[in-house]
């Protein structure tokens, strides 16, 4: 099983739509989660960090379900310009002392027109 | 300018050959990564480091190697290269602890090995 799921889409859907992304985890002991953006063939940046009570930030809404082990990505009032890949990213230990940020193979989303 | 830089964008390169992959930061952080992308893999943690004294593997370090000339400055290595090290290769950066984790990564570097 993967240490961080996505389904990868992808999703398609029209401009002003709704979109929800999950993300499940597989460590329990996972502390700290993410969602990155990438846009095709550029760098993935921060989008927002999810906290344990939920967070928002304008159209974008994140939570957290610790005991189901999974996150969650809330898009409201879809634009053009949220076409990106959505990565999923979770904060666990790993073998060795270090925690690791782990990332999800990623989620498309395409807004159309 | 970019805060994190790599070098080169892209390259080409035949089976057996060493490559070297170029990273450097004007943000001052501490921790500084290699990554690489696959499609449908996501990102995966090749190497890390804390500080200019410390490397660690990680998730899948076999056939890489880095160096941490500088707090600035941390380079990636293929001694010999393969083709299923064709991937997109990212450095970043983080400035570490607890609350400080946010990734700041280079634009990246496509590697091609034919």
């Amino acid at each position: 099983r993967k240490e961080v799921e996505q389904d990868p889409g992808p999703f398609n859907v029209p401009e002003g739509a709704t979109v929800a992304f999950n993300c499940t985890y597989s460590n329990s002991a996972s502390q700290s989660f993410f969602w990155y953006r990438q846009d095709c063939r550029k760098e993935p940046k921060l989008l927002m960090s999810v906290y344990s009570s939920g967070n928002e930030d304008g159209r974008f809404t994140a939570q957290l379900n610790r005991a189901s082990q999974y996150i969650s990505l809330l898009i409201r009032d879809s634009k053009l310009s949220d076409s990106a890949t959505y990565l999923c990213v979770v904060n666990a230990p790993s073998s060795g002392s270090a925690r690791q940020l782990t990332f999800g193979s990623g989620t498309q989303l395409t807004v159309l027109p | 300018d970019a805060d994190v830089t790599q070098t080169p964008r892209n390259r080409i390169t035949k089976t057996g050959k060493r490559i070297m992959l170029e990273c450097s930061q004007t943000k001052g952080h501490d921790r500084m990564y290699w990554y690489r992308q696959d499609p449908g893999l996501g990102l995966r943690l090749i190497y890390y480091s804390f500080d200019v004294k410390d490397i660690n593997k990680g998730e899948i370090s076999d056939g890489y190697s880095v160096s941490r000339q500088a707090q600035a400055k941390f380079s990636l290595s293929l001694e010999s290269a393969i083709p299923n090290q064709t991937a997109l290769y990212f450095c970043a950066t983080s400035e570490g602890g607890q609350g400080n984790e946010k990734l700041f990564f280079g634009s990246g570097t496509q590697l091609s090995v034919l």
